[in-house]
């Protein structure tokens, strides 16, 4: 059974830095491409970053570039996503998300399993 | 930037049909954007439905369909049931890999 299990979320005052993780079992992880999804409160979701199985090929969105890192470790079947200069509205549940994949270009890609996410607040 | 936009709610009588739509701000959806569809229920994760414009995937009932039509992606509930009541959103894969979530859906099955 594929498990993703995030941690590392919390209260952070604005322009501090968070390190969130995602632990992943059930399936061979260096054969697939991760992804870093959130959703603000009562808000819809929002791709993050995505990641290769190999990190080869990575990406981000706009309102993220810059300030934040995706980041896994084969070895330890782990996922990261460093987030600095947070912002107010970097305030959400952050997800991870398992790819069909192995790199996040290839055809057909899709998300097919989902961790149950941890929250992130940033307020002074 | 690019803006991917659905009906902001719609509602359906149970045992009949909706459909929700997944269109760009400037150009046409197609098959090569892979078009795929997720469900949410309030206080739950996402969950898989469509990929590849109109692939169900595993355990996902046969009334759900993925499709184009005209300039857009569409998902059909055909036989909708209470549990159906729901947010859905459609996912659009970008240059580079860039992945991009559409406004959303809110289904009510009344």
């Amino acid at each position: 059974e594929v498990q993703l299990v995030e941690s590392g979320g919390g209260l952070v005052q604005p322009g501090r830095s968070l390190r969130l993780s995602c632990a992943a079992s059930g399936f061979t992880f260096d054969d697939y491409a991760m992804h870093w999804v959130r959703q603000a409160p009562g808000k819809g979701l929002e791709w993050v970053s995505g990641i290769s199985w190999n990190s080869g090929s990575i990406g981000y969105a706009d309102s993220v570039k810059g300030r934040f890192t995706i980041s896994r470790d084969n070895a330890k079947n782990s996922l990261y996503l460093q987030m600095n200069s947070l912002r107010a509205e970097d305030t959400a549940l952050y997800y991870c998300v398992k790819d069909s994949r192995m790199t996040i270009t290839a055809d057909y890609s899709h998300f097919d399993y989902w961790g149950q996410g941890t929250l992130v607040t940033v307020s002074s | 930037q690019t803006v991917v936009t659905q009906e902001p709610s719609l509602s359906v009588s149970p045992g009949g049909t909706v459909t929700l739509t997944c269109g760009l701000s400037s150009g046409s959806v197609s098959t090569t954007y892979y078009p795929s569809w997720y469900q949410q229920t309030p206080g739950q994760a996402p969950r898989t439905l469509i990929y590849s414009t109109s692939t169900r995937s595993s355990g996902v009932p046969e009334r759900f369909s993925g499709s184009i039509l005209g300039n857009k992606a569409a998902l059909t509930i055909t036989g909708a049931q209470a549990d159906d009541d729901s947010d859905y959103y459609c996912v659009l894969y970008m240059l580079g890999g860039i992945r991009v979530f559409g406004t959303g859906t809110k289904v009510t099955v009344l």
